[in-house]
Parts: C-alpha cells; structure tokens; sequence
C-alpha cells in the first residue's frame, strides 16, 4: 500500500519557469490537500479538495492552480515560479470514515532561483 | 480570522523530564482537532483526534486534552526517540485543516 505518492522529490526552477507538482493517492479517500511548509511558519494550506470535481482556496492560494483529475490525483501548478515560492510542499488526502485522519506524502522540495 | 497558534516554539527536556505543549486556537466553530508528530525530512503523522471540550486521548508517553479555547500535548517521562516537530491542526468548516507553527522538541540523553 503506497498512501500518497508525491513527484518529484526536489525540483530546482528559475524565476517565470512554471512546473506540476503531481500527488496520488491509492486509499479510496475523497479529500485531499496541498500545503507549503517553510520555516517558523508551519503548514499552510494552499488549496484543497472535498471532493472530486471540487477545489476550494486555502490560506495562501495565490500564484497556485490546482486540478482534482480524479479521485486519486490532486496536482498543484505554479505558472510563473517567483522566489517566494521556494518551500517544501506536502499533498495529504483524508479518510473521512475514520476519525478525518490526514496522511501526507513525502513532500517535494522546491527551490527558485 | 481562523488562527491557531502553538507555544514553545522550541521546548528542551532532559530525558524523563515531562512537560506540556500548547495549541491555542481561535476559529468560527472547531469541528476537530488533531495532532500529528513530523520527523526531519518526512511528512507529518497522525497522533490524535479531539472533538469536544473535555475529552481525552493517550497513546504511550503522550496525552491529549482539549478545552474551549486550547488543546495541551503532555509528555510523560519522554525518551530521546520522542524527539520531533509536533504539529496541532484545526477543522475550522467541512473539510478545511489549519495548521499551527509546530513545537520543536528535543530529548536530551
């Protein structure tokens, strides 16, 4: 059982590039998460997913697309790369049925330059 | 604003020495809590899920409480392998998880 799979690991990107950070996750979950985690601040939730075919914003949305393809894939898309965005990023998806646990991948390491 | 924020930022304790972490939360309405162990370089892991005022949960050193406005983390005796960030979280509407800043703990030998 692979839980939630994240690619790339680490990624390197110069300012305008764009890339897709893609996430799966093979528990049957409906819910599903990105967040950006940088130092002293936590994680911040970028946007998420109840459900497939619906996003919702988060606390810090900006300058972030997202897609629900399915029920197992929720993929987070920077158009124009800025250094603010440099960060680690965590995909989580929830088990609604038992106690609303979130699991999290492994995070994708982000920097740009 | 939903808010949630955690104190220490960083907390050092010998090892068998106990002590407490705090979760302080100020949300539209709390629909659960949750705490979850992070270790370096991986993602956070589930610990526990508070819903009400009052209830407790306890898995080996740690236990859980949650009041009307705050949630505490205690660790009894801790062992170095309890060294860790430990993240609190709020659902503040269906679905929607917030995150704390994280304590920073470690247990020295």
């Amino acid at each position: 059982n692979a839980g939630v799979t994240q690619t790339p690991k680490f990624q390197v990107l110069k300012t305008g590039q764009s890339m897709t950070l893609q996430c799966a996750q093979d528990m049957n979950h409906n819910s599903m998460y990105w967040y950006r985690q940088d130092p002293g601040m936590g994680l911040r939730l970028i946007y998420y997913s109840a459900s497939e075919g619906t996003t919702d914003k988060g606390e810090v949305p900006n300058g972030y697309n997202v897609s629900r393809l399915n029920k197992r894939e929720f993929s987070l898309r920077l158009e124009s790369a800025a250094p603010s965005q440099t960060s680690v990023y965590f995909c989580a998806s929830r088990d609604s049925r038992a106690k609303n646990i979130q699991y999290f991948g492994a995070g994708t390491r982000l920097s740009v330059l | 604003e939903d808010q949630v924020t955690q104190s220490p930022e960083a907390l050092r304790l010998q090892e068998g020495e106990s002590s407490s972490l705090n979760c302080s939360y100020t949300v539209s309405g709390l629909r659960g809590l949750f705490w979850y162990r992070q270790d370096p370089g991986k993602g956070p892991e589930f610990l526990f899920t508070l819903y009400s005022a009052g209830e407790e949960k306890e898995k080996e050193r740690l236990k859980a409480t949650l009041t009307k406005k705050e949630s505490f983390l205690h660790i009894t005796a801790p062992k170095p392998e309890d060294s860790a960030t430990y993240l609190c979280a709020v659902e503040t509407s269906y679905d929607k998880v917030i995150f704390g800043p994280g304590t920073s703990l470690s247990v020295i030998p």
